[in-house]
């Protein structure tokens, strides 16, 4: 079946680094692929998306782009900043499946300090 | 736009006892999906409706059901619950295609 996997958290980064979320997919046909970000307390965002190989996503100075020959989606960002502090969950979608039925990673939490 | 949203915020109840989650669709989305937050975990599909009928369900048992309504807004259902049901039950809705808005969720705790 379809699955999700996510580098484990937490990440915790000093505000202006580099972050990279890695994730990797198992899936038939061809995905969809997403990223959603959960603030504390608070539903998912969504925060990109990417539909088809090759596709790069981009949002709010986030990236990632969709690697078919590594089943990869991995979520980027140049210069991280405190209110980036949240958790982040990589999620498919495939177009074999029911396509409401979202299969995500278990989340990255990702702290960013002063 | 007015988004996705759900009540109650937070719920507390007993083992044994059956809760309704009521959520309205984001304005012109016909499809909801129902999902299962533990905590620390990701969200876990539970099913999803289309013009009223079921369409596609996860590995959840028949305890937990649900309903859309003529205005796309949807209930779900537990009976009998357990302390295992205890998580962040979030709605998501969308329309004709792959992309789903999700609500701030409803907090269960069964104790």
């Amino acid at each position: 079946g379809n699955s999700v996997t996510q580098m484990e958290g937490p990440v915790t980064l000093s505000e202006e680094a580099f972050l990279t979320i890695n994730c990797t997919y198992t899936a038939t046909g061809y995905p969809s692929l997403f990223w959603y970000v959960q603030y504390p307390g608070e539903g998912l965002q969504l925060l990109l998306k990417a539909t088809k190989a090759d596709d790069k996503g981009s949002n709010k100075g986030f990236e990632a782009t969709y690697r078919k020959e590594t089943t990869s989606f991995h979520l980027e960002k140049g210069s991280v900043q405190v209110s980036d502090s949240a958790v982040y969950f990589c999620a498919l979608s495939s177009t074999t499946d029911s396509w409401g039925k979202f299969q995500f990673g278990a989340g990255t939490q990702v702290v960013v300090t002063p | 736009e007015t988004g996705v949203t759900q009540s109650p915020t937070h719920l507390i109840k007993t083992r044994g006892q059956q809760v309704t989650l009521r959520c309205s669709s984001q304005s012109g989305h016909n499809t909801v999906s129902w999902y299962q937050q533990a905590l620390g975990q990701g969200p876990q599909f539970i099913f999803q409706y289309y013009r009223e009928e079921e369409n596609g369900r996860g590995n959840f048992p028949p305890r937990f059901s649900g309903l859309q309504f003529p205005n796309y807004s949807s209930e779900l259902n537990v009976n009998a619950l357990e302390l295992d049901d205890s998580a962040l039950y979030l709605c998501a809705s969308s329309s004709g295609g792959h992309t789903q808005y999700f609500g701030p969720g409803t907090r269960l705790t069964v104790l």
